[in-house]
């Protein structure tokens, strides 16, 4: 069955450093991956989107990288902040509309 | 304000009672969905609304019952839910177009809902 893994429950990080959240999937050949930002008592917001056919994708201060080779996907946050603090999701999808979500990895800037 | 609007906020209701979750989209969207969030569990897909149309249902327990009037309003009426139906419920709306499903999705901030 499709399986979606994100690195550690929680991440820490200073801020200032880069933040590197990873999305391993299995047993899926996705066509395009979604990043979201979720707060607490809040829906996700959607951050960037990647195909498959496409390597790397930025907004800002954000970076997706996409391996289709590796099966995996990583989100940079440069320059980090407190206010970057929050549940990162990422979200495998096909043709079909559906889209399979990880559990998520909490981000935890610290000042 | 991300262009979709769920009420209740919050919902405690008990075992044998009827409710039902409302969805609004603003966004002019062709797509609607319904997922359950559980605490540490990734976001399961319950039904899926393209043009009023159902598309989908994801094996949902019949405890559920999803009504799309027309592509700006979702609703999801429950009846004789279970403790473990307890999660967050939340709505989200893309503009899908082609058959290809890789559109943004926006989401509301959902139902919380409390089974007692």
């Amino acid at each position: 069955s499709q399986k979606i893994e994100q690195n550690s429950e929680a991440l820490n990080i200073q801020e200032g450093k880069t933040a590197t959240l990873t999305c391993n999937y299995t047993n899926y050949s996705p066509a395009y991956l979604q990043w979201y930002r979720q707060d607490p008592g809040r829906g996700p917001v959607f951050l960037l989107l990647i195909r498959e056919n496409e390597k790397e994708k930025r907004k800002e201060r954000l970076k997706v990288t996409f391996d289709t080779t590796l099966k995996q996907s990583l989100f940079h946050i440069t320059a980090s902040q407190p206010a970057d603090s929050a549940t990162y999701l990422c979200a495998l999808g096909g043709s079909a509309r559906q889209l399979t979500f990880g559990s998520g990895t909490q981000l935890t800037v610290l000042p | 304000e991300t262009g979709v609007t769920q009420t209740p906020r919050h919902l405690v209701m008990g075992m044998t009672n009827k409710k039902s979750l409302k969805c609004e989209q603003h966004l002019g969207h062709n797509a609607m969905y319904w997922y359950k969030q559980s605490a540490k569990k990734p976001l399961e897909l319950m039904f899926v609304y393209n043009f009023k149309e159902q598309t989908e249902n994801n094996s949902v327990p019949s405890r559920f019952s999803p009504e799309c009037p027309n592509s700006s309003h979702l609703f999801l009426h429950l009846h004789t839910l279970q403790p473990e139906d307890s999660a967050l419920y939340l709505c989200a709306s893309s503009q899908e177009s082609t058959g290809q499903g890789n559109q943004p999705q926006h989401f509301g901030d959902g139902t919380r809902l409390s089974i007692l």
